[in-house]
């Protein structure tokens, strides 16, 4: 069975320093990872994607992510924050096996906070 | 065009009430779902639509109906809701993935329903 932790459900930062958001998954199988964001009362994102090519991912708004197999991990970069990066953002595993490989299981979410 | 659209963008309705949710996506995606989003939670699967076809149906109550009249529509007909079902409807999009490697989902904004 897979299954995604996101290891803090708050993150707060000041503008311009980095921004680290933590997710570890659990899979049987090669994942498909995605980092989703959703500022508020909007929809959600994509901002990137793992799908077994790159283990550095690189996506929208300036934002990377690292698949570490060995720590099952797919931890969410980015180098400077800005304002508009508040948000509440979703580490996201595709399901694998019969069936089920047009669910998405989804982290709790993060969180974040961007301070002047 | 990589949108999902989403009508209407708010509704209240009563509990005697008959209304639609609808969706609209011209990606050519076969795979199309609504999921359900509470404040400060992550996205619960509600339905998903394969080829015009309900392949999940995550034990949602009868008073949800989904319809899937051809490729590029889905809708959510309502009827006798509660308080508790008002939250933020999602559709979403993504091409049938079969491959370990997965597809993203495309989601639309939402249509944030009120159960009075």
């Amino acid at each position: 069975a897979q299954s995604v932790t996101q290891l803090d459900s708050h993150v707060s930062v000041s503008e311009g320093t980095p921004v680290l958001l933590r997710c570890n998954y659990s899979s049987s199988y090669s994942p498909s990872l995605f980092w989703y964001v959703q500022h508020p009362n909007k929809g959600l994102q994509l901002l990137l994607k793992y799908t077994s090519a790159a283990t550095l991912v690189k996506g929208i708004n300036g934002f990377e992510a690292e698949f570490k197999k060995s720590e099952t991990s797919f931890h969410l970069t980015k180098p400077s924050a800005h304002m508009s990066d508040a948000a509440e953002y979703f580490c996201v595993v595709r399901a694998i096996g019969a069936g089920n490989n047009r669910k998405l299981i989804w982290g709790l979410g993060t969180s974040l906070a961007v301070n002047p | 065009d990589t949108e999902v659209t989403q009508t209407p963008k708010h509704l209240v309705m009563g509990m005697t009430n008959k209304k639609s949710l609808k969706c609209e996506q011209h990606m050519g995606h076969r795979a199309m779902y609504w999921y359900k989003q509470k404040a400060k939670k992550p996205p619960e699967l509600m339905f998903v639509y394969s080829y015009e076809k309900l392949s999940i149906n995550e034990s949602v109550p009868s008073r949800f109906s989904p319809e899937c009249p051809n490729s590029s529509l889905l809708n959510l007909h309502l009827h006798a809701l509660q308080p508790e079902d008002s939250a933020l409807y999602l559709c979403a999009s993504s091409q049938v993935g079969r491959q370990v490697g997965g597809t993203e989902a495309f989601f639309g904004q939402g249509t944030r329903l009120t159960v009075v």
